[in-house]
């Protein structure tokens, strides 16, 4: 079956990390995407990861993909303000390319 | 140089009305979408064209009518509209060779009263 799932909230301190966390089912995904959307916006794409590799980075972003327990994570590093929005995992499934969503992280960073 | 754009922005209109929201990609890409996400933020694919064709095709009321007329253009036209259908609709596209990610829209505010 198709399933993602993510934890709601996640509150941290300015200049500290945030990890977001996300499960899936469908072990025949074959990419993993993380989207971001900012209130009234629309969806931004952060990354994505293949489901044959374990890692990615990209600047200040760090995916981890664990494919055996289907866990993919988004770690930022020293968050700011301008990183509070809903992130939102998804797996695509190969062929038509179609996105799962998790229900979104919503992220709040305080001073 | 707007990637995926989507018009209108807002819609307001009254219960029974039929509406349409267009959707034009200058990505070049072959694979348009159309996603509803709902009040409480979740999202779900609702159809899907690869050059033109209808390739995905989710459990929506056939009061929803996707028309492409090209493949940079993906168009929704909604008839007899119900309360549940306030939702915000986002259109997004991608190249289906490869697996390629796809690319959102702003979205497009749908309320009903």
């Amino acid at each position: 079956g198709e399933d993602v799932e993510q934890s709601l909230f996640l509150s941290v301190r300015e200049g500290d990390s945030s990890v977001i966390n996300c499960t899936y089912t469908d072990s025949s995904s074959t990419y993993l995407y993380w989207y971001k959307q900012e209130p009234g916006a629309g969806l931004q794409l952060l990354t994505y990861i293949f489901s044959n590799m374990d890692m990615k980075q990209d600047q200040r972003l760090t995916v981890l993909l664990n494919k055996k327990d289907k866990h993919l994570s988004l770690r930022i590093a020293d968050t700011q303000t301008g990183d509070s929005a809903i992130y939102f995992c998804a797996e695509s499934q190969s062929g038509y390319n179609k996105l799962i969503f998790g229900a979104g992280t919503r992220l709040a960073v305080h001073p | 140089d707007t990637a995926v754009s989507q018009t209108p922005k807002y819609l307001v209109t009254q219960m029974g009305n039929d509406k349409s929201i267009k959707c034009e990609q200058n990505l070049g890409h072959d694979t348009m979408y159309w996603y509803k996400q709902d009040s409480k933020k979740f999202l779900k694919i609702m159809f899907s064209y690869n050059n033109k064709e209808l390739i995905i095709n989710e459990t929506v009321p056939n009061r929803f009518s996707p028309k492409s007329p090209d493949k940079a253009h993906l168009n929704l036209h909604i008839n007899s509209l119900e309360l549940g259908d306030s939702a915000v609709y986002f259109c997004a596209s991608s190249q289906l060779t490869g697996d390629q990610p796809q690319h959102f829209g702003d979205g497009t505010r749908l309320s009903i009263l």
